[in-house]
């Protein structure tokens, strides 16, 4: 099926250090949004992005819906313990009449050593 | 607010039986989408329910099948299961009424086959 390219697959980083993640695809979306998922649970909502350029804090999290609707990013900054999870990318196409399925990113792998 | 509850948990299946996940929406969610995840494949589209009818389906085979109820809950089945169908199942549920509104996930019914 339809994936984004999500990269870096994993990231291995120290507490307080800043993360950056980013999605690309070859088709364009009109919202894109970002999840994290922790074992065991269902993915959770954590930044919703709905018009091309905007920039979007949650806070410690920012996130850019890029110009060309084909990208976006995920930065988190000044990383703790619990910011550990796969962060994954989705990309929603939406419109009247239309089923609004999400197509995800392969996900990041967040490792935070102490 | 309560979210989205998926039954059962945990499910091992043996190859060629049948299997039905029940989801319950958030309380006023009145679409319902499922989703299978992988380590192989990610996270991919299976269906969305809306009004009890199906709004999209993903390319899975016709094994996979699904339903709403007219309280919103959903149900999925699948039939003559194979070793590849062991995964997370993941239920989401969106309020409509508008473009903005985010998919809740619950936690995911893991199906094991052997």
């Amino acid at each position: 099926g339809q994936q984004l390219n999500q990269s870096p697959q994993s990231m291995f980083i120290q507490e307080g250090e800043d993360v950056s993640m980013n999605c690309t695809s070859s088709s364009i979306f009109n919202t894109w949004l970002w999840y994290k998922q922790e074992p065991g649970e269902g993915p959770v909502l954590l930044i919703a992005l709905y018009k091309a350029g905007e920039l979007t804090s949650n806070g410690r999290l920012t996130a850019q819906f890029g110009i060309t609707r084909k990208d976006s990013f995920l930065n988190i900054s000044a990383s703790i313990p619990s910011d550990v999870g796969i962060y994954f990318c989705a990309g929603q196409i939406t419109s009247s009449g239309s089923a609004r399925q999400l197509t995800f990113g392969s996900g990041t792998q967040l490792t935070v050593l102490p | 607010k309560a979210g989205v509850t998926q039954t059962p948990r945990y499910l091992i299946k043996t190859r060629g039986q049948q299997v039905t996940l029940s989801c319950s929406p958030i309380s006023g969610h009145r679409s319902v989408s499922w989703y299978q995840q992988t380590p192989g494949q990610g996270l991919q589209f299976l269906f969305e329910y809306f009004s009890e009818t199906q709004r999209n389906k993903g390319n899975f085979p016709g094994r996979f099948s699904g339903r709403q109820f007219s309280n919103s809950r959903s149900e999925m089945n699948v039939s003559t299961l194979e070793l590849g169908d062991s995964a997370l199942y993941l239920c989401a549920s969106r309020r409509t009424g508008g473009p903005n509104y985010g998919y809740t996930f619950g936690s995911g019914t893991r199906l094991t086959v052997v």
